[in-house]
């Protein structure tokens, strides 16, 4: 069964500093993978998701993340964090198997930005 | 133009009651999710559906019904409310069978007394 790991609960960093919010997952092949985030009070919208190719894909508000198949991990990076980017954030694995496209969440790591 | 939209947006009720929450959806998915976030932001997924057809039924509670209408619609049933019901509940829908990105609504706050 497909399953993600998010290591850190909560991650505080200052603004204008870089960002690396770690995901693992476990999937029997390659996978499809998600970045989502969630300001508070909003629903969850996607950053951007690896299907295939290269490995290091670009999303929306200057994010992008890294497929290591080796490490089994998906790393979201930002190089310079903005106050309006803290939000709760999701990596997911989605699934290539069914037709339902299941995806399975992380727990999710909570981002707080200081002035 | 709202690509994903639930109503209602927040819905306060007391046990036992029965309530419906609605989500629509315009961008030509063939896929649509109900998931239910609790209040340490854990999403867990309850169903899914492909083509009005049930795909996925998760262990929840058969107090809970969805009903897809057509492919652009599937609402939620909930009979018997309980304490623990007292939940997000965001709705979501995929372009593609296949693991396919998610689109979410912005959520239903259900809140039972």
């Amino acid at each position: 069964a497909q399953s993600v790991t998010q290591p850190d609960i909560h991650i505080t960093v200052s603004e204008g500093a870089s960002l690396e919010l770690r995901c693992n997952y476990s999937y029997g092949a390659t996978p499809y993978l998600f970045w989502y985030v969630q300001s508070p009070g909003q629903g969850l919208q996607l950053l951007l998701k690896y299907f295939s190719g290269d490995t290091l894909v670009q999303g929306i508000k200057g994010f992008e993340a890294e497929f290591k198949r080796s490490q089994s991990s998906f790393n979201l990076r930002k190089p310079s964090v903005h106050w309006s980017d803290a939000a709760e954030y999701f990596c997911a694995v989605g699934d290539k198997n069914t037709n339902a496209g299941k995806s399975t969440f992380g727990d999710g790591t909570t981002l707080t930005v200081k002035p | 133009d709202t690509a994903v939209s639930q109503t209602p947006k927040y819905l306060v009720t007391q046990m036992g009651n029965d309530k419906s929450i609605k989500c629509e959806q315009n961008l030509g998915h063939d896929t649509m999710y109900w998931y239910k976030q609790d209040s340490k932001k854990f999403l867990k997924i309850m169903f899914s559906y492909n083509n009005k057809e049930l795909i996925i039924n998760e262990t929840v509670p058969n107090r809970f019904s969805p009903k897809s209408p057509d492919k652009a619609h599937l609402n939620l049933h909930i009979n018997s409310l309980e304490l623990g019901d007292s939940a997000v509940y965001f709705c979501a829908s995929s372009p593609t069978g296949l693991g396919g990105a998610q689109y979410f609504g912005p959520g239903t706050r259900l809140l039972v007394l």
